[in-house]
């Protein structure tokens, strides 16, 4: 079965500009997280996807917005891009939301890099 | 809310030696889980054990065991007969009971495996 995979994996963008990164889930998860990973801040959560919806949201501003599609990728968008937005973004899906089978399985993460 | 704290940013073990990584948590739940996430160079993060807090015995996985101790809010990684695979970072996490898949890291601990 083929893993959580990440769209792209390296981008190099410029300040004010947006950005959208993609996920694909491992075949039948059904939720997908992203967090944000920086040396300063170590790991942090942005938000969860389940079934299209938004489960489950972070401390980030609203520039940094998700959605999920009926086949339960995932995209995450950033607007208004800023220095401190440049990160590992990584995404992780599991097959439910419910105690029996929460495990989360990473993909390898896309580095944005913004100038 | 709940925090995870590592306060081992840095570890070196000798081949085929045992080395224990640390790491404490704050929350008010009773029930939760925990986790160890390995992150070699590569940047894909792998789940390493996993503990549910309801249950006393600790998790073993092959090389690798947990020490669970609920009272003391801490759960620390025990990795046998140490590998030069093993050198990565390590991730201790935290996840809440409920039906939520947003869970919080420690620092992380980088893991030197010397030979």
């Amino acid at each position: 079965k083929a893993g959580v995979t990440q769209t792209p994996r390296y981008l190099i963008k410029t300040r004010g500009q947006q950005v959208t990164l993609s996920c694909s889930p491992i075949s039948g998860h059904r939720s997908v997280s992203w967090y944000q990973q920086t040396p300063g801040q170590g790991l942090q959560f942005l938000f969860e996807y389940f079934s299209e919806t938004q489960r489950n949201k972070g401390n980030f501003p609203g520039r940094f917005s998700g959605r999920q599609f009926s086949n339960s990728r995932s995209e995450m968008n950033v607007s208004t891009l800023e220095l401190g937005d440049s990160a590992l973004y990584l995404c992780a899906s599991s097959l439910t939301r419910t105690s029996g089978d929460y495990e989360q399985y990473f993909g390898p993460g896309t580095r944005l890099t913004v100038t | 809310a709940q925090t995870v704290t590592q306060s081992q940013p840095e570890m070196s073990v000798q081949e085929a030696e045992t080395v224990t990584l640390s790491c404490t948590y704050d929350t008010s739940e009773s029930d939760y889980y925990l986790f160890w996430y390995k992150q070699p160079p590569s940047r894909q993060m792998i789940l390493v054990i996993r503990q549910e807090a309801y249950k006393q015995q600790n998790a073993t996985e092959n090389r690798f065991s947990v020490n669970f101790q609920k009272a003391a809010k801490s759960f620390s990684l025990k990795i046998s007969d140490s590998q030069l695979g093993d050198a990565a970072m390590y991730f201790c996490a935290y996840r809440t009971q409920y039906n939520n898949n947003d869970m919080r890291f420690g620092a992380g601990t980088r893991l030197t495996v010397k030979p």
